[in-house]
């Protein structure tokens, strides 16, 4: 069964440092992967996404995430935060016409 | 730029009562899709549909959630006899044919079940 592992639910940065969020991934076959962003109450915003190719995929609003198969994992990054990237963060994969599995999510606090 | 719109955009009910979330998903998209999300909590797959079928459904959607495309433009997801525990935000997504494309989401209606 496929699976999204989030570790960190919450995470506080300084405006201006970078970040990182991490994300674990389990899927059977060669997954897609996403990061999409919410804010509160608002829908679900695609940040990126991996489907196959250059394992370094540049995102909106200047993300990026690095697919790493042997470590399983599609880690979420941005060299300087804004106090705008304050919002949730999902990881989740997928695979053609199936599902998207969401992973349980990761609050960003950005302080000044 | 097409977008996945959905109605009401917040509903609220009595529990018991039945309620119907109306999506009208990009125009030549195939694949559709409900999810739903509980107040802090994931978003989680309810069911997919292509074909006028269900293709895949998970443990949530039991026998009180139905699916449609009454008219080959809207996609609807029907709760016959709400519960409590049904309140959440169900998001409508939908694919076009080629696999390398993302589920687009629409933006979301918030159900209350009093």
């Amino acid at each position: 069964a496929q699976s999204v592992t989030q570790p960190d639910i919450h995470i506080t940065v300084s405006e201006g440092a970078s970040l990182e969020l991490r994300c674990n991934y389990s899927y059977g076959a060669t997954p897609y992967l996403f990061w999409y962003v919410q804010s509160p109450g608002q829908g679900l915003q695609l940040l990126l996404k991996y489907f196959s190719g250059d394992t370094l995929v540049q995102g909106i609003k200047g993300f990026e995430a690095e697919f790493k198969r042997s470590q399983s994992s599609f880690n979420l990054r941005k060299p300087s935060v804004h106090w705008s990237d304050a919002a949730e963060y999902f990881c989740a994969v997928g695979g053609g016409y199936q599902k998207v599995t969401f992973g349980t999510g990761t609050k960003l606090q950005v302080i000044p | 730029e097409p977008e996945v719109t959905q109605t009401p955009s917040h509903q609220v009910t009595q529990m018991g009562q039945e309620v119907i979330l109306r999506c009208v998903p990009i125009s030549n998209h195939l694949y559709f899709y409900w999810y739903r999300q509980i107040l802090g909590q994931k978003v989680e797959f309810l069911v997919s549909f292509y074909n006028n079928e269900i293709s895949e459904k998970s443990e949530i959607f039991d026998d009180q959630f139905s699916v449609e495309r009454p008219d080959g433009s809207n996609f609807t997801l029907k709760i016959r006899s709400t519960k409590l525990e049904d309140s959440a935000m169900y998001f409508c997504a939908s694919q076009p044919r080629s696999s390398y494309n993302e589920q687009f989401f629409g933006p979301g209606t918030r159900l209350t079940v009093l």
